[in-house]
């Protein structure tokens, strides 16, 4: 089965900017994570959804950071404006129950805010 | 709210010896606990979980409910086994908690 596709998978902008990130999930995968891996540190979650409705957006710093997954398939997390502290990988994930909650997870995309 | 603790930033072992990541966490209703790899420039992926109580690639790992641990092992370390570990934490609701991953260097 193809695996979660996400882009683009670098991007190097100014702060203040905007950014946008896109991911794919596996077909027929209703659980979508976006995380937030900042160097030497584990994932951090920031918004999950259960098919086009959101389940967990606590660690989303919703003054900058927006997420949608239209139709329950793919999603776009937005950054606007970028901070400086916002340098990190951004990683995707999908799950489904059949798969036991297993997380499947993209390449990434490692931003850099100059 | 949960929380996921890996002690060990660094590990450093020698081939053949055993090796043990350490996890802890902290959650008030039953967890789903797993083990995530990842392999120089290779995604994130699972290695195992706790419900499935089953041995990958010779690792090991049992849910300790009182001792609120999840740690991991292998009795015999091989140089592929060279990796960045992550401790993760499903909640009832589903919600997902990562350690801050150790670095395993198995030496030759």
């Amino acid at each position: 089965e193809a695996g979660v596709a996400q882009s683009p998978r670098y991007k190097i902008i100014e702060k203040r900017q905007s950014v946008a990130f896109w991911c794919n999930p596996i077909s027929g995968h209703a659980t979508l994570y976006w995380y937030q891996q900042i160097l030497g540190q584990g994932p951090k979650l920031l918004i999950q959804f259960q098919n086009n409705g959101v389940v967990d957006d606590s660690q989303l710093p919703k003054d900058r950071f927006s997420a949608e997954r239209l139709k329950g398939v793919d999603s776009t997390l937005k950054i606007q404006p970028a901070k400086l502290e916002d340098s990190a990988v951004y990683l995707c994930a999908s799950s489904s129950r059949t798969s036991g909650n297993e997380q499947f997870f993209g390449p990434g995309t490692r931003l850099t805010v100059l | 709210a949960q929380r996921v603790t890996q002690p060990e930033k660094l590990l450093s072992v020698f081939k053949g010896a055993p090796v043990e990541l350490k996890c802890n966490y902290s959650y008030s209703g039953s967890p789903e606990l797993f083990w995530y790899v990842q392999y120089s420039r290779q995604r994130l992926q699972l290695l195992l979980r706790h419900i499935s109580r089953e041995s990958i690639k010779g690792f090991t790992a049992d849910l300790n409910k009182g001792e609120t641990s999840f740690h991991l092992k292998k009795p015999f370390a091989q140089e592929e086994d060279s990796a960045m570990y992550y401790c993760a934490l499903n909640t009832n609701a589903g919600k997902s908690t990562f350690g801050d991953g150790t670095t395993l260097t198995v030496k030759p």
